[in-house]
């Protein structure tokens, strides 16, 4: 089944303790996106990757860390978490074919909560 | 910088009606766009897509409709049922930026038995 996984799906953790939050891929798509939602405020990106080893910001990049060391696999780290990155993540990769962007899957989504 | 919203935050219609989810978009340049719904506790799912040279697009049960001078979209859904109760983002993609999406605060749509 083609599929977006995270894990986890839910994590509780305290400030300063760093966390990641893996992301992977069935579909063998280029692009991957990582987004929180927060209420009021819809999704926003955080990063995104065009390939292996190429990762650019997106709108909301101040306290993430991204990789993309393997097609299929993009992880989000947190290398000091604070209050303030309580939110819902999703992950999400489309294919890019001739120039053309894809529809873009999203996982099912990460509930954190930071103390 | 671009933006895309809603008009209104929430809809109710009643089990069999028509329901019509509204959006506007900023900026001209955006070449595609995306109608999602998310229901509680999922990661949104893509319902129907529309490219910049097409007016109207037509999927089961739901219609997109692109009105390009106003910069309007618009997601009709027919013969609304309790499951699409959800809420409906809208999202625009800038012509060829690598960026992707750029969504809005989305919709909440109740369905009333």
């Amino acid at each position: 089944e083609a599929q977006v996984t995270q894990n986890p799906r839910y994590l509780i953790t305290v400030t300063g303790k760093k966390l990641t939050v893996t992301c992977s891929q069935n579909m063998n798509h280029e692009y991957m996106s990582w987004y929180r939602q927060d209420p009021g405020l819809g999704l926003r990106q955080i990063y995104y990757s065009m390939n292996v080893e190429v990762t650019d910001k997106g709108d909301v990049p101040e306290g993430y860390k991204v990789s993309r060391k393997e097609k299929r696999n993009f992880p989000l780290i947190l290398e000091s978490p604070s209050p303030n990155q309580t939110s819902l993540y999703f992950c999400a990769s489309s294919l890019y074919t001739s120039g053309r962007w894809d529809t873009q899957y999203f996982g099912p989504g990460t509930r954190l909560t930071v103390l | 910088g671009e933006s895309v919203g809603l008009h209104l935050p929430t809809l109710s219609v009643q089990e069999g009606d028509n329901s019509i989810i509204n959006c506007a978009y900023s900026n001209s340049a955006s070449d595609y766009f995306i109608w999602y719904k998310q229901e509680s506790g999922k990661g949104p799912q893509f319902i129907i897509d529309i490219r910049s040279n097409m007016d109207k697009r037509q999927g089961q049960r739901v219609t997109v409709l692109l009105n390009k001078t106003v910069k309007h979209l618009s997601l009709q859904i027919a013969a609304t049922q309790p499951g699409d109760s959800a809420v409906y983002f809208c999202a625009e993609r800038l012509s060829g930026s690598a960026r992707q999406l750029t969504f809005g605060s989305g919709t909440q749509l109740t369905v009333l038995p």
